[in-house]
Formats: structure tokens, C-alpha cells, sequence
């Protein structure tokens, strides 16, 4: 079974650019999560998806967005890139039994110039 | 989500149990508990959860205490590819609280 899968590996980008990264969840998973891990901090839940809606959203600009496609590959699209933004950005995917895990890809490693 | 609390860093001689505890004293009842490691570079790994029952599965054990406050994370024969931060996790499902909450977690060495 193939796990979750993000593209690109990395990225560099300069300030004010903006920067999409895409996701793939494990099949028949229908729920794709967005954390943020910045240098040396812990990871920080984005967002949430789930049947192509969002669902839950944390603490973060509304510069970061994303959208779910049908097949419920997901991209997160950062607007305005500030020095900050650089960090490990890390997808999940889970399905919506009760208390299944989340499972995660690699992340994508974005670096801000 | 409960708040967990875990000790920083920790060391395991290869090929010894590793035991790794977390309190989450204000655990819920519908709360269960979860553990991830991170591998330096990499995405968290999931590696087990529960509720109130012991747990086993092919890569570790959960053991939680009978008032649910504490739990410990065993991984019998420690190799060197264990090396990780280990993340314990409380969570309810809740539809309109989908998200994980991590902590510091403990750094795990394994020592040769």
C-alpha cells in the first residue's frame, strides 16, 4: 500500500512569492491534514479536509489556503511568503472510522530567501 | 485535547527495552492515547494507540494505568533505527475537531 505522498521535496522561493504544494493520500483515506513544522519547533496543524470541504482550520493567515480535489489529493497554497514561512510543511490522511491514526507523508521542505 | 508531558530526552542501550512514560493526568474518558516518532528529516511515524486497555502490535506496546493518567510506550529490543523523538498524543474524535496536538516529545537515543 502506497503511503501518503507530497511533491515537491523541496523548495526555495524569495519573500513575497507565492508557493503551491501538493499532496496524495494513502487510498480510500478521504481526510488530508496540513501541519507546518518550523526549525527546531513542534508541528503546528494547518488545516483540515475532508470530502473536498474544509473543516477545521488553526491558527495561521489566510494567506495559507488549500483546496481537496474529487480524488481528495489536496494542495496548500501559501500567498505572500514571509522569512517565517520556511519550514517542513507535512501532510496527513486518514479515513473517517472513529479513531483511526493519521498517517504521514515526508513533507515538503520550503525555504524562504 | 489533554496535555501531555513527557521527559525530554532519554537513552536505551541497543537491544534493551526501551520505556518511554507520558502523564496526561487530565485525560478525558473519550480520550484516547497516541504515539508517533519523528525520525530525524521525516514525517511522524504512528506506531500505536489506545484507550484503556493494553496494546500490542508488531513495532511496540501501550500500557496504560488503570486511572488512564499515565502511559508507557515499550519497544522491546531497541536498535539503533529507533533513534527518534517519540510524540504521545491525547486526542477525542470529534468531527469538527479533526487535528493532532503535538508536544516536545522525548528524544530517544540508542546507544550501541
Amino acid at each position: 500500500e502506497a503511503g501518503v505522498t507530497q511533491s515537491p521535496t523541496h523548495l526555495i522561493k524569495t519573500r513575497g512569492q507565492q508557493v503551491t504544494l501538493r499532496c496524495s493520500p494513502i487510498s480510500g483515506h478521504t481526510s488530508v491534514y496540513w501541519y507546518q513544522q518550523a526549525l527546531g519547533l513542534g508541528l503546528q496543524f494547518l488545516l483540515w479536509y475532508d470530502e473536498g470541504e474544509e473543516r477545521n482550520r488553526g491558527n495561521f493567515p489566510p494567506r495559507f489556503s488549500g483546496r481537496q480535489f474529487p480524488n481528495y489529493s489536496s494542495e496548500l497554497n501559501v500567498n505572500a511568503l514571509e522569512l517565517e514561512d520556511s519550514a517542513l510543511y507535512l501532510c496527513a490522511s486518514s479515513n473517517r472510522v472513529s479513531n483511526q491514526p493519521q498517517h504521514f507523508g515526508d513533507g515538503t521542505r520550503l525555504s524562504i530567501l | 485535547d489533554a496535555k501531555t508531558t513527557q521527559p525530554p530526552s532519554m537513552d536505551c542501550a541497543e537491544g534493551r527495552a526501551a520505556n518511554l512514560p507520558c502523564n496526561h493526568s487530565t485525560i478525558s474518558g473519550n480520550e484516547y492515547v497516541y504515539w508517533y516518532r519523528q525520525i530525524h528529516s521525516q514525517g511522524p511515524q504512528y506506531i500505536i494507540h489506545g484507550l484503556k486497555n493494553n496494546e500490542t502490535n508488531e513495532m511496540a506496546s501501550l500500557i496504560i494505568t488503570e486511572d488512564r493518567k499515565s502511559s508507557t510506550l515499550i519497544l522491546p529490543h531497541a536498535t539503533l533505527r529507533d533513534t527518534a523523538v517519540y510524540y504521545c498524543i491525547v486526542r477525542v474524535t470529534n468531527f469538527g475537531n479533526e487535528k493532532l496536538t503535538f508536544g516536545t516529545g522525548t528524544r530517544l537515543t540508542i546507544i550501541p
